[in-house]
């Protein structure tokens, strides 16, 4: 069964560092999203993207956040200058927007630990 | 603003008895419905959807019950097993909109043997 897959699994960064979180969305997927759950809490949305573009971002996507589609698989999330309070679960999803259903597909996950 | 919210942060049930775990939502555009099913550390499974235009939807041991007046649905899981012990969001979907998910904050269930 196709699924989305995330690189690395587990990062510990200086506060600071920049941190690039890798994901390969399902192929045939066209809609990308990046959610982040910071321990305990609830799974909070960043940034979606389609046709190469932003389509929505949360307010806690701020200027130090970027996404990139650099090829024809990757999607990337880039943090620029990492905070303590960045450490959380991030987590990449696909959909096909209603081609054949509605259900977003969740990556593994990245935990990134910023210290 | 929480606009999907899941009130009951655990449950306990016992093993073979049914689990309900409920979701209410509060914007009437959201059309499109979906459960997940999340271990630690781990990313998000789907588990079951439901659209709008159902009031129920089944799969196995699982369904999903929608009341879109009350702008409520929950997930039945029957009959529980041990292996369903895990954390259970509600995600809504406002398919006229952007298709952004929103999830709620997520009930723990556990089920005891």
């Amino acid at each position: 069964e196709p699924e989305v897959t995330q690189t690395p699994s587990h990062q510990v960064t200086q506060m600071g560092q920049e941190v690039i979180l890798r994901c390969v969305p399902i192929s045939n997927h066209l809609y990308f999203y990046w959610y982040r759950q910071i321990l305990g809490q609830k799974v909070e949305f960043l940034v979606s993207f389609y046709n190469n573009e932003i389509s929505e971002k949360s307010e806690i996507f701020d200027d130090q956040f970027s996404v990139e589609r650099p090829d024809g698989s990757n999607f990337t999330l880039k943090i620029r200058s990492t905070k303590l309070e960045d450490s959380a679960m991030y987590f990449c999803a696909s959909s096909d927007r209603g081609r054949t259903g509605n259900t977003i597909y969740f990556g593994e996950g990245s935990w990134l630990t910023v210290v | 603003d929480q606009q999907v919210k899941q009130n009951s942060p655990s449950l306990s049930v016992q093993e073979g008895r049914i689990s309900i775990l409920n979701c209410d939502y509060t914007n009437s555009m959201f059309d499109y419905f979906l459960w997940y099913k999340k271990y630690p550390a781990e990313g998000p499974t789907f588990l079951i959807s439901i659209s709008s235009i159902k009031d129920k939807n089944e799969d196995g041991r699982f369904t999903v019950f929608l009341n879109k007046s009350a702008k409520h649905l929950s997930l039945h899981i029957v009959p529980s097993q041990p292996g369903d012990s895990a954390v259970y969001f509600c995600a809504a979907l406002d398919t006229s909109g952007t298709y952004k998910y929103i999830f709620g904050t997520g009930t723990r269930l556990k089920v005891l043997a």
